[in-house]
């Protein structure tokens, strides 16, 4: 069981625009900066979104992050059929023995 | 480039050891923090242990303390997970990562670079 909560699923036909939410709490996204991991089907994960809202080199301006609260959010604009595959958000929690946290990840699929 | 190879998973019957390595090149490798991440086949990821630059700082995940060891070796730009008294719930994939932040890794550190991974299973 995370201490992130993202929905499982997403969805949405090329060109739309998708957003993953990610939730957590006063110990990790109340305090603590968001990152979000991309995996596409039998690959590693790749970093996409780091420190809330930046993106690594190479990483398409069609993806982009939001921290609010205890709260983060990932879209994903024109989407694209490789674009389909999993993505987490990330952070760090403060409490005691916790350090690093992922989401339950949310499948995107393109319809 | 950057690359991050592991290597000594494998099969292995539960209570017994199993060494990870990760293998790093293309970057400066004493420079970072790195990590060690893993996924059962179909599920979520989980962090499971960091260690920086000079292997001062060392932490693990509550479900791997006082039975997995991290540790690394500068000199060979090699990182290494030692999993002793292994679980059936430790088969996963492991990931070797990198840190972002230069020298240290805490509040802020992302995983800008993977490996493949190296599948560990469990079973008697």
């Amino acid at each position: 069981q995370s201490v992130l909560t993202q929905p499982p699923s997403a969805s949405g036909t090329p060109g739309q625009r998708v957003t993953i939410s990610c939730s957590g709490s006063s110990s990790n996204i109340g305090t603590n900066t968001v990152h979000w991991y991309q995996q596409l089907p039998g690959s590693a994960p790749k970093l996409l979104i780091y420190t809330d809202n930046q993106r690594p080199s190479g990483v398409p301006d069609r993806f982009s992050g939001s921290r609010s609260g205890t709260s983060a959010s990932l879209a994903i604009s024109g989407l694209q059929s490789e674009d389909e595959g999993d993505y987490y958000c990330a952070t760090w929690d403060g409490r005691l023995n916790a350090f690093y946290v992922f989401g339950p990840g949310t499948k995107v699929t393109v319809l | 480039e950057v690359q991050l190879v592991e290597s000594g998973g494998g099969l292995v019957q539960p209570g017994r050891s199993l060494r990870l390595s990760c293998a790093a090149s293309g970057f400066t490798f004493d420079d970072f923090a790195m990590h060690w991440v893993r996924q059962v086949p179909g599920k979520g990821l989980e962090w499971v242990s960091c260690i920086n630059w000079n292997s001062g700082k060392i932490a693990y995940a509550d479900s791997v303390k006082g039975r997995f060891t991290i540790s690394r070796d500068n000199a060979k730009n090699s990182l290494y997970l030692q999993m002793n008294s292994l679980r059936t719930e430790d088969t996963a994939l492991y990931y070797c990562a990198k840190d972002i932040n230069v020298y240290y890794y805490g509040s802020g550190s992302s995983f800008d670079y993977w490996g493949h991974g190296t599948l560990v299973t469990v079973s008697s």
